[in-house]
Order: structure tokens, then C-alpha cells, then sequence
């Protein structure tokens, strides 16, 4: 079965780049049927997806975050990448990759069917 | 924006009682094609979350039938049946039809 793993630094100063990275597991990023995306959750708040992107490179964005956020896809690795730049610590949380459906009639990524354990970024000096 | 409220924000319920939370979106959640993109996800303490619920009333793989969804447009509920012990933690609706979002969130408690 497919898994999805986070990695990535605990720790980023504010205002320099948040970078992460999933792992997919047990299947290929390049199966053409699911988008890959990204979810954080707040210290103690509920969640906010980030983006998502396809293994041809397409990609959707929160329009809240848009500016600072680039998702990027390594088929050869299996792998799909977050950026977060310019950071203060209200981008402090768990973040989250995600296996996500997508649907051809809304044109856009959505059930979150397979999720990563989550890893903790802070931002702080 | 599709902006997604959620009642009550706080549930305590008695184990074997039912329970229920209510999702309202801020537009209205059905597709031309007939189908309501709202989701319910639960978050068990400590865990990722979990996808329970699609397109409105679809259980996902290995969810147990106590969990039903229903409603339609701006409206809709998630209904347990019979709570058990292994069904605390945060509950929240999402939408599918624009740019992902969730609602704040149901914490189930035991009473």
C-alpha cells in the first residue's frame, strides 16, 4: 500500500525558506491518478492545505499563501518537495504531505486519502 | 473563499450514545454533475488525520458503518450512530469544490 514520509529541517530562521520533502512509498508519484499535496496544522489550530501538484508538474497553491509557496515533483526519486519562503513564526507547525484524488469535473485536488506522520518546523531565531 | 463553519465546536457524548455534528459552508457546496464535494476527516490524539467521509455520504476503506454522512448544498452532518471509546478526537469537514479548505473542527470528548 502506499505510504507518504516527511522530511526535513526542524528548525528555520524567520524569514529564510521552509524546505520539506515526501517520500512516496509502495507505488509511483507517476501513476497519473492522484495529485501530491501538502497540509499544516498550526500549534493547537486546525488544518490549512498548502498545494498540490501532479506528476507532470501541475500544481495548485492556497490562494492565502500562493506568493511564498512553490511545489515541486521528482519522478526519479519518487519524491515531492515544498518551499516556503520569506517565514515568520505564524508558518510554525506540523506539517503534512498527502496522497490527494483529483477531480476531473471540479478540476481540482481534493480527498486526502493517505497521509505522513507530519513533521514539526519552528521558526525562530 | 468557500468558509466552512462547524456546531458544536466542543461534543462530549456518552459511550454507546449517538452524536452529531453539523458542517455549513458559505456557498453552496453542488457541482452541475449532481455531486457535493465535502469531506469529514478525524484527527485521534497524537494521529494524522484520517479520511472518513467523501462526496457527502461515502465511507473510505475500513470505516465502520456507525459513521454516516449526509446533507447537501450548504448544509450537511456527520451522524455516529452508537460512540465508542476509539472515536475521540478532532472532526473536521473540508470542500472540494474550490481550492481545498477545512472547517475549525468538532472535538469529540467521553464523557
Amino acid at each position: 500500500q502506499v505510504q507518504v514520509q516527511e522530511s526535513g529541517p526542524g528548525l528555520v530562521r524567520p524569514s529564510e525558506t521552509l524546505s520539506l520533502t515526501c517520500t512516496v512509498s509502495g507505488g509511483s508519484i507517476s501513476s497519473g491518478s492522484h495529485y501530491w499535496g501538502w497540509i499544516r496544522q498550526p500549534p493547537g489550530k486546525g488544518l490549512e492545505w498548502i498545494g498540490s501538484i501532479f506528476y507532470t508538474g501541475n500544481s495548485y497553491h492556497n490562494p492565502s499563501l500562493k506568493s511564498r509557496v512553490t511545489v515541486s515533483v521528482d519522478t526519479s526519486k519518487n519524491q515531492f518537495s515544498l518551499r516556503l519562503k520569506s517565514v515568520t513564526a505564524a508558518d510554525t507547525g506540523i506539517y503534512y504531505c498527502a496522497r490527494m484524488g483529483y477531480d476531473i469535473w471540479t478540476a481540482n485536488p481534493n480527498t486526502m486519502d493517505v497521509w505522513g506522520q507530519g513533521t514539526t518546523v519552528t521558526v525562530s531565531s | 473563499d468557500i468558509v466552512l463553519t462547524q456546531s458544536p465546536l466542543s461534543l462530549p457524548v456518552t459511550p454507546g450514545e449517538p452524536a452529531s455534528i453539523s458542517c455549513r459552508s458559505s456557498q453552496s457546496l453542488l457541482h452541475s454533475n449532481g455531486y457535493n464535494y465535502l469531506e469529514w476527516y478525524l484527527q485521534k490524539p497524537g494521529q494524522s488525520p484520517q479520511l472518513l467521509i467523501f462526496l457527502v455520504s461515502n465511507r473510505a476503506s475500513g470505516v465502520p458503518d456507525r459513521f454516516n454522512g449526509s446533507g447537501s448544498g450548504t448544509d450537511f452532518t456527520l451522524k455516529i450512530s452508537r460512540v465508542e471509546a476509539e472515536d475521540v478526537g478532532v472532526y473536521y469537514c473540508m470542500q472540494g469544490l474550490q481550492s481545498p479548505s477545512f472547517g475549525p473542527g468538532t472535538k469529540l470528548e467521553i464523557k
